[in-house]
């Protein structure tokens, strides 16, 4: 099975300021399909996930631009050029290209410093 | 406007049985995968089993095969899935997720979760 390391686990940030967020795959997430089907989703507290970003870079209709993935074959990023209050909450990687299953990172949980 | 509503969560001995349901709408069920998503108290997420879009193909985790069983009723729009030998472990969130394909899992849409407690 593919695992997928995130890091930092905890992220502590001042309104305002930057995050960043890393996945890492224990190998290359490429599909033959020329795809790379990775996958960021955010749970905020109390809530069901709702999905962010697909295909690596790709925003869901409805979030913010100030949320942006990037990365290609084992390294990727999700970056959050602004924190705001909303954003606090639990941020998951996933890949979707060795499947089955499908495997999530552990979450790193954000929260205002 | 797309809903999933997970239902048939509840408090089971080791050992038992429960059938969970997910009723949805908003968009024709039958030409989409769906996925059961788990999540342990205080855990992360753990993809449990997925089916396709007429039925026909199923997948499961190694930590759910054998006891777990995905199936839908596309006439009545609504995903199940049946857990037999429940353990302490199966405790978790259960949530039910859309695909955007017929044969892969995409996760854009989640319900909001049932609940199930495997306990003596």
């Amino acid at each position: 099975d593919v695992v997928m390391t995130q890091s930092p686990l905890s992220l502590p940030v001042t309104l305002g300021q930057p995050a960043s967020i890393s996945c890492r795959s224990s190998q290359s997430l490429v599909h033959s399909d020329g795809n790379t089907y990775l996958t960021w989703f955010q749970q905020r507290p109390g809530q069901s996930p709702r999905r962010l970003i697909y295909k690596v870079s790709n925003r869901d209709s409805g979030v913010p631009d100030r949320f942006s993935g990037s990365g290609s074959g084992t390294d990727f990023t999700l970056k959050i050029s602004r924190v705001e209050a909303e954003d606090v909450g639990i941020y998951y990687c996933l890949q979707g290209t060795h499947w089955p299953p499908y495997t999530f990172g552990q979450g790193t949980k954000l929260e205002i410093k | 406007e797309v809903q999933l509503v997970e239902s048939g969560g509840g408090l089971v001995q080791p050992g038992g049985s429960l059938r969970l349901s997910c009723a949805a709408s908003g968009f024709t069920f039958t030409n989409y995968a769906m996925t059961w998503v788990r999540q342990a108290p205080g855990k992360g997420l753990e993809w449990v089993s997925g089916i396709s879009g007429s039925g026909g193909i199923t997948w499961y985790a190694d930590s759910v095969k054998g006891r777990f069983t995905i199936s839908r009723d596309n006439s009545k729009n609504t995903l199940y899935l049946q857990m037999n030998s429940l353990i302490a472990e199966d405790t978790a969130v259960y949530y039910c997720a859309k695909s955007q394909v017929v044969t892969a899992m995409t996760f854009d849409y989640w319900g909001q979760g049932t609940l199930v407690s495997v306990s003596s």
